[in-house]
């Protein structure tokens, strides 16, 4: 069972709308994680929060905008988006930053957005 | 970017069979993670081994580890239906704040 709560677990918005991706963990982590993740291949890294800072943003456009309100909690909103933009977002969590070598990633079960 | 390269891409054997991937990746790295997954759901953390070990165990699952070779190795014995999933290797890099998974091994397990 996962400890990373994602909703909602599905998504259909429109090219001009204005939604968001929600991530709540209860594990004390430090660090979260947006990954997206096309059918058929592996994730890819979005952002990187550490502290509740942006630590990393994988030159991820500007449609898509993370938020960290508390160590708890990460959002992604998402405004203007393309169909090729549907996917499988998954959120994660772990510990500390994986450059403190060992720390374990524990994901979401995802949030299935379609773009129409 | 991508790091890790598994092999094969996908994979069909027998229930009770033991099933290998491999992981081939490309610069040095702190440690080496396989991840589960299952269709359409979030990814299962299964096993770590870190850049000074060679071998690990954890319940049905053997993961070794070449660092002269920059590849890894998961074994599942005994194989169950159950275990049917993509299977990922994920390489943390040195100094860096990523974890960067592979392309994965899809792996189906005929009754």
């Amino acid at each position: 069972d996962t400890e990373v709560t994602q909703t909602p677990k599905h998504l259909v918005m429109g090219m001009t709308n204005k939604k968001s991706l929600k991530c709540e963990q209860h594990m004390g982590h430090r660090a979260m994680y947006w990954y997206k993740q096309k059918a058929k291949k592996p994730p890819e890294l979005m952002f990187v929060y550490s502290y509740e800072k942006l630590s990393i943003n994988e030159s991820v456009p500007s449609r898509f905008s993370p938020e960290c309100p508390n160590s708890s909690l990460l959002n992604l909103h998402l405004h203007a988006l393309q169909p090729e933009d549907s996917a499988l977002y998954l959120c994660a969590s772990s510990q500390d930053l994986v450059q403190y070598a060992g720390n374990t990633i524990y994901f979401g079960e995802g949030s299935w957005l379609t773009v129409v | 970017s991508q790091q890790g390269e598994e092999d094969p891409q996908a994979l069909s054997i027998q229930e009770g069979e033991n099933a290998t991937m491999n992981c081939s990746y490309k610069t040095s790295i702190n440690n080496l993670q396989w991840y589960r997954q299952n269709s359409g759901r979030g990814l299962v953390h299964l096993i770590l081994i870190r850049s000074n070990e060679r071998e690990k165990h954890s319940g049905r699952l053997r993961v070794t580890l070449d660092t002269s070779k920059k590849s890894s190795s998961l074994l599942i014995t005994a194989s169950r239906a159950a275990d049917t999933a993509s299977y990922f290797c994920a390489t943390e890099l040195n100094r860096d704040d990523k974890i960067i998974f592979g392309k994965g091994t899809r792996l189906h397990i005929l009754p």
